[in-house]
């Protein structure tokens, strides 16, 4: 079965400091990726998505994350952090059963930025 | 912009109680779905629907019914409440099942059951 791990369920940052979030699927066929934030009290609003082609792949907010096909990782970036990036943070995986997509979730990662 | 609209935004209920939680997109995608979300869990697929009359079930179906009468909406029902039912709970649609297209998700439903 497909799975998503995202490794951290908390990351204290300072504001201005770099932040990588962590995650690792399993899939032995085609993988579609993709990182959603939640803001409180709010919906899943769409970070950035890896469908094919290059391997970094730039978001919104000045995200980014890097497909590694030989490590399972799609792991997400952010060079300097602000207070409003406080949020949560969810990676997932689009798979294909019964000729159905499906997107799995990870159990989502809740960033804390500090002044 | 309505996107997907999901009412209601909160709710109490006893258990043993029913109660239909509404979701309704007007951007006339074919694809629909509930999750529910709990904490150190992530989101987790109830139910799916691939288009209007056709639907099937996720991860975790066991005390929820849907319906898809319509292309625009999407109730989620359930039967008798349950406190394991306590969550959040969000409504996502996208234009297609079979593509790799963005997935648009509503406001969320915060569901007590006492």
């Amino acid at each position: 079965a497909q799975s998503v791990t995202q490794l951290d369920s908390q990351v204290p940052v300072f504001e201005e400091a770099p932040v990588e979030l962590r995650c690792n699927y399993s899939s032995s066929v085609s993988v579609y990726l993709f990182w959603y934030v939640q803001y409180p009290n709010q919906g899943l609003q769409l970070l950035l998505k890896y469908l094919s082609g290059s391997t970094l792949v730039k978001g919104i907010n000045g995200f980014e994350a890097e497909f590694n096909k030989s490590q399972t990782s799609f792991h997400l970036r952010k060079p300097s952090v602000h207070i409003s990036d406080t949020a949560e943070y969810f990676c997932a995986v689009r798979v294909l059963e019964s000729g159905y997509n499906k997107l799995i979730f990870g159990a989502g990662t809740r960033l804390a930025v500090h002044p | 912009n309505a996107g997907v609209t999901q009412t209601p935004k909160f709710q109490v209920l006893k258990t043993g109680q029913s109660m239909t939680l509404q979701c309704a997109q007007d951007m006339n995608h074919e694809y629909m779905s509930w999750y529910r979300q709990d904490p150190g869990m992530g989101l987790r697929l109830i139910h799916y629907s691939v288009g209007a009359g056709i639907t099937d079930q996720g991860e975790v179906p066991n005390g929820y019914n849907v319906s898809r009468s319509t292309t625009e909406d999407f109730p989620l029902r359930l039967l008798s409440a349950a406190p394991s039912q306590t969550s959040v709970y969000f409504c996502a649609s996208s234009y297609s099942a079979r593509m790799n297209t963005e997935a648009f998700f509503g406001q969320g439903t915060r569901l007590t059951v006492v």
